[in-house]
């Protein structure tokens, strides 16, 4: 089945700890993105890729991290400098970089500090 | 600068009556709109979306959403609610040119027996 498979879906990051969560998708797709979820905030954007070897900062980037080495995978790192990293992590991808297509999401990455 | 405001960030309805649940946004100009669902600990999906064609867009599990450009509204209905509903909703604006979505900030849906 295509889809979008994130890992793992809990995490727990000590003080001054770097982790990187997992997203891959086997649907061809050029466009990725990750987004934060925390309650009541709705989703913030946190980089975006447009294609393959190419990433551009969203509203909340800073404490984070991406690579885009290979299509279908688009790791996303929570630096140290994340002060607040306490979320529910959310990747997903489009067919192309274009507002009017369909994302199909991941079933997320719940990120907690110890 | 696109933003989407959802109106009540939680919504109670009895099983098998209307639910409604509202979304305002604001836009520079013609705006993408969507609905998306999340149920509990998962990716959220998409209901429906509305890219200038029909105003009354029919999506998936019976819900529907009406763009209506005077009241800069797209509120989410359906006619009759089932448990299975129970969920989290987004309303989502974009615009062409960029795929930068904003997104409001969500309403659960709880359904009554």
């Amino acid at each position: 089945d295509g889809g979008i498979t994130q890992s793992p879906k809990y995490l727990f990051r000590k003080e001054g700890q770097n982790v990187t969560l997992s997203c891959e998708q086997n649907l061809n797709h050029d466009a990725m993105y990750w987004y934060r979820q925390d309650p009541g905030q709705g989703l913030r954007l946190i980089y975006y890729s447009q294609i393959v070897n190419d990433f551009q900062k969203g509203d909340i980037a800073e404490g984070y991290s991406v690579s885009r080495e290979k299509k279908e995978s688009f790791p996303l790192t929570v630096t140290s400098a994340q002060k607040n990293p306490t979320a529910f992590y959310l990747c997903a991808s489009s067919r192309t970089f274009a507002t009017n297509e369909k994302l199909f999401f991941g079933s997320g990455t719940q990120l907690s500090v110890l | 600068a696109q933003s989407v405001t959802q109106l009540g960030s939680h919504v109670s309805v009895s099983e098998g009556a209307l639910v409604l649940l509202r979304c305002n946004y604001s836009s520079s100009v013609p705006p993408y709109l969507f609905w998306y669902v999340q149920y509990p600990n998962q990716g959220l999906q998409l209901l429906l979306k509305y890219t200038s064609a029909a105003t009354l867009v029919k999506g998936i599990n019976g819900f529907e959403a009406e763009f209506k450009k005077s009241e800069t509204s797209f509120h989410l209905t359906k006619p009759s609610a089932h448990m299975s509903d129970a969920a989290e909703y987004f309303c989502a604006v974009g615009k062409q040119g960029a795929q930068k979505l904003v997104f409001g900030q969500g309403t659960r849906l709880t359904i009554n027996p």
